[in-house]
């Protein structure tokens, strides 16, 4: 089913270690961003790519890292996780900015740093 | 700097009351585009519509319905004979014309619709 993958949809890290969220989408969609839900915050954006080999940093980026070396794949590095990045990350991706379908949303990791 | 603001955090009501989530928002472009997304409890997002700043035509579909006022700068979103099935957070958003991607997010509205 076309649409956006993000893996793992769990995950528990202890404080200081590094991970990689991944998020693959296969609707050829040029605009691919990165959001953090924590509550009572809405939808924080963390990072954003315009095509491949662009990015830019969101309100948020302090902590990440990304890199889009293809269409298809903007994966989200948390360099040395701490508490304060535990939250559930959305990864999204659209056609255009504007797109009349609205952005393609991934199902959600939630991460829980101890 | 774009902003939107969802002032009701919170709503409850009992099923078939209609419902309005109010929305406003802040920028200074003339070509933007509004989105509501909703989030049941299962917590995917789901995308409810899209209107841009040339079109303030309302919209109905089913029980929703839009309403954009660009001389208020809102853009609300009424449910008729509220649902369970509609308790969700709703979220409006924005992003302007010119932009490379930042689609920016109200906080949301929980909405409680009891049986």
């Amino acid at each position: 089913n076309a649409g956006v993958t993000q893996t793992p949809k769990f995950q528990v890290l202890k404080t200081g270690q590094s991970m990689t969220l991944q998020c693959a989408q296969d609707m050829n969609h040029e605009y691919m961003s990165w959001y953090r839900q924590d509550p009572g915050m809405g939808l924080r954006l963390i990072h954003y790519s315009v095509g491949a080999g662009i990015t830019d940093q969101g309100e948020v980026p302090n902590g990440y890292n990304v890199s889009r070396s293809t269409t298809e794949d903007f994966p989200l590095r948390l360099l040395s996780a701490a508490p304060s990045q535990t939250s559930v990350y959305f990864c999204a991706s659209s056609y255009s900015p504007g797109g009349l379908q609205g952005y393609t949303f991934g199902s959600g990791t939630r991460l829980t740093v101890v | 700097a774009q902003k939107v603001t969802q002032a009701q955090t919170e709503i409850s009501v009992v099923e078939k009351e209609d419902v309005t989530l109010d929305c406003v928002y802040e920028t200074r472009d003339t070509t933007y585009y509004l989105f509501w997304y909703k989030q049941p409890p299962s917590g995917e997002l789901v995308f409810l519509i899209r209107r841009n700043s040339f079109d303030e035509q309302n919209e109905i579909s089913g029980r929703y319905s839009w309403n954009f006022q660009k001389s208020t700068s809102s853009f609300n979103f009424t449910i008729t004979a509220s649902q369970v099935v509609d308790s969700a957070v709703y979220f409006c958003a924005l992003i302007v014309g010119g932009s490379q991607g930042n689609l920016i997010f109200g906080k949301g509205t929980k909405l409680s619709v009891k049986p």
